[in-house]
């Protein structure tokens, strides 16, 4: 199947600090890429959708400027979190789909913790 | 916003039993889709089932789909410890912007004890 990547899989860092994080599709080209962030205990709730070669669409109540995704290539999407606070801790995770009309791939999230 | 919900929000059950979870929705799907969560792992695909099926199999599991309803079903037959795990049930919902974005469940927890 097909094989999603996310690196880091858990980065701590101090509070203002931006960090970024690397979604890759191993052994496909996405031309679709989501985001999403799911607190403990909870399901998971899409920030945005990117897709190649154009800027990310985001969801309602998703600070664009705090949340920068990029998706500069068929095989990477990096989501920057910006001037980074402890409400953000979170863990985020991203999906690859090809064509968008079918299963998207999930990769294996990325624990952000603010201190 | 969520549009599904799940039911039961946990569920305990012993090996060899089988498992059922329930999900409903709110708006006209594409396709309804089921994916399993380890503890603090990513997701991982279980199952699609698109909006014109209403049964579908693979493995252990077995999905049904009632669009008259808005409603889903994921049985496990024959669980086993390593089962356990939370189970959402995701939609892509029809229509205008919302094209292959996918809506996910709360999720049901499900433990299966050895």
């Amino acid at each position: 199947g097909a094989v999603v990547s996310q690196h880091p899989s858990w980065v701590i860092c101090k509070s203002g600090t931006s960090v970024k994080i690397e979604c890759r599709s191993l052994d496909f080209q996405a031309t679709t890429m989501f985001w999403y962030r799911q607190f403990p205990k909870q399901s998971l709730m899409l920030m945005a959708t990117s897709n190649e070669g154009s800027k990310a669409t985001y969801e309602q109540g998703v600070e664009k400027d705090k949340f920068l995704i990029n998706h500069a290539s068929l095989t990477l999407s990096t989501l920057t979190v910006t001037s980074a606070h402890p409400e953000d801790s979170s863990f985020y995770i991203c999906s690859a789909s090809w064509d968008y009309i079918n299963e998207q791939f999930f990769g294996p999230g990325t624990r952000l913790t603010v201190l | 916003s969520q549009q599904g919900e799940e039911d039961p929000q946990a569920l305990s059950i012993q090996e060899g039993e089988n498992a059922t979870m329930n999900c409903s929705y709110k708006t006209s799907i594409n396709n309804l889709q089921w994916y399993r969560q380890n503890s603090g792992r990513g997701l991982v695909h279980l199952i699609l089932i698109r909006s014109n099926e209403r049964e579908k199999h693979s493995g252990r599991l077995r999905v049904t789909l009632d669009t008259s309803k808005k409603s889903s079903s994921l049985l496990i037959t024959a669980s086993r410890a390593a089962d356990t795990a939370s189970y959402f049930c995701a939609t892509d919902r029809a229509g205008g912007t919302s094209y292959g974005k996918l809506t996910f469940g709360q999720g049901t927890i499900l433990t299966v004890h050895p």
